[in-house]
């Protein structure tokens, strides 16, 4: 069975770091790319990041770049997400989300994990 | 940037009616559109990918159609686990990543 399972949410001021994990078990995780996708409350979906099985391409979307970084341990099984100079509008829950296909990409998302909710303030 | 709006922003229904959502691409996305189904408190599924293809489990009530920027997600029959918040996701012009709409919500009349 497929499981995505994230950590590292809380609460966290203006301008601080924090770590997110997802621990990925059930399936080849170094076969898939993989994505972070969040939500903010009450609100809508919206990609976040994404990286190459091997770790060899990353992308984000234009408000966290420079702030976020995505990575990846195949050894552990695990994705990441660092999160630097935090500011209110990235309150939301994150999700780790599989890509639908393997080796290849469909940028489709058919595993989720829980989410991990993180709140930015003061 | 592509951009997709969804309507209604709430369709409001009764068990056993046929739901039709649409979502509107800003520039075609050819046929690579996704439909999502959220409940309150739990992640995304993926339904349909790549307009009309249904996701592994899905039931044959929940169809996809539509090509370069109208798309519509037709739940044949209304069951009582069906009322949620659908998104549709495009993935055209990856990478870097794809963009949902802001969501219709189905809910019980």
């Amino acid at each position: 069975e497929v499981q995505l399972v994230e950590s590292g949410g809380g609460l966290v001021q203006p301008g601080g770091s924090l770590r997110l994990s997802c621990a990925a078990s059930g399936f080849t995780f170094s076969s898939y790319w993989m994505s972070w996708v969040r939500q903010a409350p009450g609100k809508g979906l919206e990609w976040v990041a994404n990286i190459k099985q091997d770790g060899s391409e990353k992308y984000y979307v234009d408000s966290v770049k420079g702030r976020f970084t995505i990575s990846r341990d195949n050894a552990k099984n695990s994705l990441y997400l660092q999160m630097n100079s935090l500011r209110a509008e990235d309150t939301a829950v994150y999700y780790c989300a599989r890509d639908q296909e393997a080796i290849a990409v469909a940028a489709y998302f058919d595993y989720w994990g829980q989410g991990t909710l993180v709140t930015v303030s003061s | 940037e592509i951009v997709l709006t969804q309507s209604p922003a709430t369709l409001s229904l009764s068990p056993g009616e046929r739901a039709t959502l649409s979502c509107r691409a800003s520039q075609s996305v050819s046929s690579y559109l996704a439909w999502y189904q959220q409940k309150p408190g739990q992640a995304p599924r993926l339904l349909i990918y790549d307009a009309s293809n249904r996701a592994t489990g899905i039931p044959a009530r929940f169809s996809g159609s539509g090509s370069g920027t109208d798309f519509t997600l037709t739940i044949s029959s209304l069951e009582p686990e069906d009322f949620a918040v659908y998104y549709c996701q495009q993935r055209s012009n990856w990478p870097p990543g794809g963009t949902f709409g802001q969501g219709t919500k189905v809910e019980i009349k």
